[in-house]
């Protein structure tokens, strides 16, 4: 089945710097790569995603770009700012089935 | 537009005890999934519900089982409680299955198992 790895496990950035997440996935036939954004004691939300027939998406500060044939996608945070503090998560499914999230990444922006 | 909704938000249940809990999605959403969360394996899929019928199931044993109702509300019930389940248990909603629909969380019921 699917299988999806997720590094760092955490990243600590000063604040106005880059964040880079990156995440692999092993089935080739998945084609929908949503990222999570999930604050303490809060729900995960989703903040960005991507289907197989794009290779990047931009919103404001966050954009995700898709590799399809390494298997790869990642997430790109431009001038961090503290409330950007979370742990993040990747995930990736196919067609109809499961969403399979990665271990997640915890960020943490230093003021 | 209300979002989705989980009861209880906590729970404290002993060894041996099964458990309901209960998952609302949001007006119009069709497929309900359920995730436990835990500190050491992160978001892990449990089933997911669409139209009244189970469309896909992850890998736990058959202490853990759901079911949706005709107004899409979901319900997962887990029997026999181990130490082990004690965990987040997040309920999530999309308009239908597919790759064009994205989740939308609950914020979860906490479970302790003593």
């Amino acid at each position: 089945g699917e299988n999806v790895e997720q590094h760092p496990s955490t990243l600590s950035v000063q604040e106005g710097d880059s964040a880079v997440i990156k995440c692999t996935y092993s089935d080739s036939a998945s084609n929908y790569f949503p990222w999570y954004k999930q604050e303490l004691g809060k729900r995960p939300q989703l903040i960005i995603d991507i289907r197989s027939n794009v290779g990047e998406k931009k919103d404001q500060r966050i954009a995700v770009t898709l590799n399809k044939t390494a298997k790869h996608f990642s997430l790109h945070i431009t001038e961090t700012q503290p409330e950007d503090s979370a742990v993040y998560f990747c995930a990736a499914s196919i067609y109809t089935d499961k969403l399979i999230f990665g271990t997640g990444t915890r960020l943490q922006v230093f003021p | 537009k209300a979002g989705v909704t989980q009861t209880p938000r906590y729970l404290i249940k002993t060894r041996g005890q099964q458990v309901t809990l209960s998952c609302s999605p949001i007006s119009g959403h069709r497929s309900v999934s359920w995730y436990q969360q835990t500190p050491g394996q992160g978001l892990q899929f449990l089933f997911e519900y669409f139209s009244e019928t189970q469309r896909n199931k992850g890998n736990f044993p058959g202490r853990f089982s759901g079911r949706q109702f005709s107004n899409s509300r979901s319900e997962m019930n887990v029997s026999t409680l181990e130490l082990g389940d004690s965990a987040l248990y997040l309920c999530a909603s999309r308009l239908q299955q597919g790759a064009n629909y994205g989740y939308t969380f609950g914020s979860g019921t906490r479970l302790t198992v003593v």
